[in-house]
Order: C-alpha cells, then structure tokens, then sequence
C-alpha cells in the first residue's frame, strides 16, 4: 500500500513571495504523485501529475514539482504566488499502473498575505 | 462540457434519518469513489466502484451505503447508523487511460446533523 505525509499542515506567506509544499511518499511499487488544489467549499481541481519521463513537472497557475525517487518525495513549488493561491493542497499518490486508488495527505493549508 | 455533479450542494439530516446524495458523472469513466473530508484529517475513503454493479468498501464504510446500476451514477446514502456523519462528502472518478490519469472531483456536498 503506498501513502504520503504533508509535511506542513499550515504554510503562511506574502504575496509575490515564493513558496515550496512538502510532500513524501511511502511504496514499495512505482507510484504515480498529484498534486490538487482545492478552495474554500469546493471540490479538488488537478494542479499537476507525474506518471513517468521528466522528473520536473509544470502544472497550472505557475505550480510545478519535482519527482525525487531517492528521496521519495514530490514537492510542490510556486515562484511567486497571488492572493488568489491561498487554498488548501493535497498531495496525492497510487500504485502504478494497475492501482487506480489514490491515498492522499493529510493537506496544507496556504495563506498568502499582502 | 463533462464533468461530476453533486446534489444537493447543502443537506440538513435529522437524527435517525437515512439520507441519499447523487453523484453523476458523463465523462465515460469506469471509476467512481466517495470520500467525506473533515477540517484537518484530509480525505478519507469511504467506498469506491471499479465497474457497474461492483463496489469496494474503503477505510470508513461503517454507516453508510452504495449502489451502482448503472456507469454514470453512484449514489451514497448516510445511514441512522453513522453516528457523525456532520462532514463534507466528495465524489470523484477516473479513467484507465494513461493519458488522462487521475480524479475529477463534484463540487461536493455538505451534510449537517440537526
């Protein structure tokens, strides 16, 4: 079974500032990794995936991630973010490709300030 | 345009009432899934269905319950027998295709005892 650990449930920052959310997984197979967004009383909107190639992944809205197997994680950055990146993150990951299940985090809460 | 519609977007339960929210979807895919999500504790799993007339419990399935007839819709229903069932439920579903790997998420429904 596969898992991920946020490692910041809360994340402040200032606008134009950039950010980076943390996120490790846990398998004992390939994995797929997802990155969602999702704002106040709304549903979760795909950022970004990796399924293979590039280890550098870009998203939407200026988000991209870096796949590190070594170090099993699959962190999320943002050069400069808006008043409209505050929302919460979830990191997600399943077993590929047979294991359509995702497990996801625990989430991070992003507050950018002006 | 495709996509996954939740309804009701609000639902008030009373105490010992059986309550059912839908979920339909129409973008062909063969996967569905119900999560309930609470502040803090990210999404967990509460049943899934990887073909028409198949369903799988996931990690909190005690209390509730699922059908599926038919490819477009997976109903949940929130029995008297889920003792906190105040929470936000999410649906979403997913392809086998590589291409479009992942989940697309309903807007949700926010369920409250009263």
């Amino acid at each position: 079974a596969q898992s991920v650990t946020q490692l910041d449930s809360q994340v402040p920052v200032f606008e134009e500032a950039p950010v980076e959310l943390r996120c490790n997984y846990s398998s004992s197979v390939s994995v797929y990794l997802f990155w969602y967004v999702q704002y106040p009383n709304q549903g979760l909107q795909l950022l970004l995936k990796y399924l293979s190639g590039s280890t550098l992944v870009k998203g939407i809205n200026g988000f991209e991630a870096e796949f590190n197997k070594s170090q099993t994680s699959f962190h999320l950055r943002k050069p400069s973010v808006h008043i409209s990146d505050t929302a919460e993150y979830f990191c997600a990951v399943s077993g590929a490709p047979n294991d359509y299940k995702l497990s996801f985090g625990a989430g991070t809460t992003v507050t950018v300030r002006a | 345009d495709g996509g996954i519609t939740q309804s009701p977007k609000y639902l008030f339960r009373k105490e010992g009432q059986n309550v059912t929210l839908s979920c339909e979807q129409n973008l062909n895919h063969d996967a569905m899934y119900w999560y309930r999500q609470d502040p803090g504790q990210g999404l967990r799993l509460i049943y899934y269905s990887q073909i028409v007339n198949d369903f799988q419990k996931g990690d909190i399935a005690e209390g509730y319950s699922v059908s599926r007839e038919k490819k477009e819709s997976f109903p949940l229903t929130v029995t008297s027998a889920q003792k906190n069932p105040t929470a936000f439920y999410l649906c979403a579903s997913s392809s086998r295709d590589s291409e479009s790997y992942g989940y697309t998420f309903g807007s949700g429904t926010r369920l409250t005892v009263v």
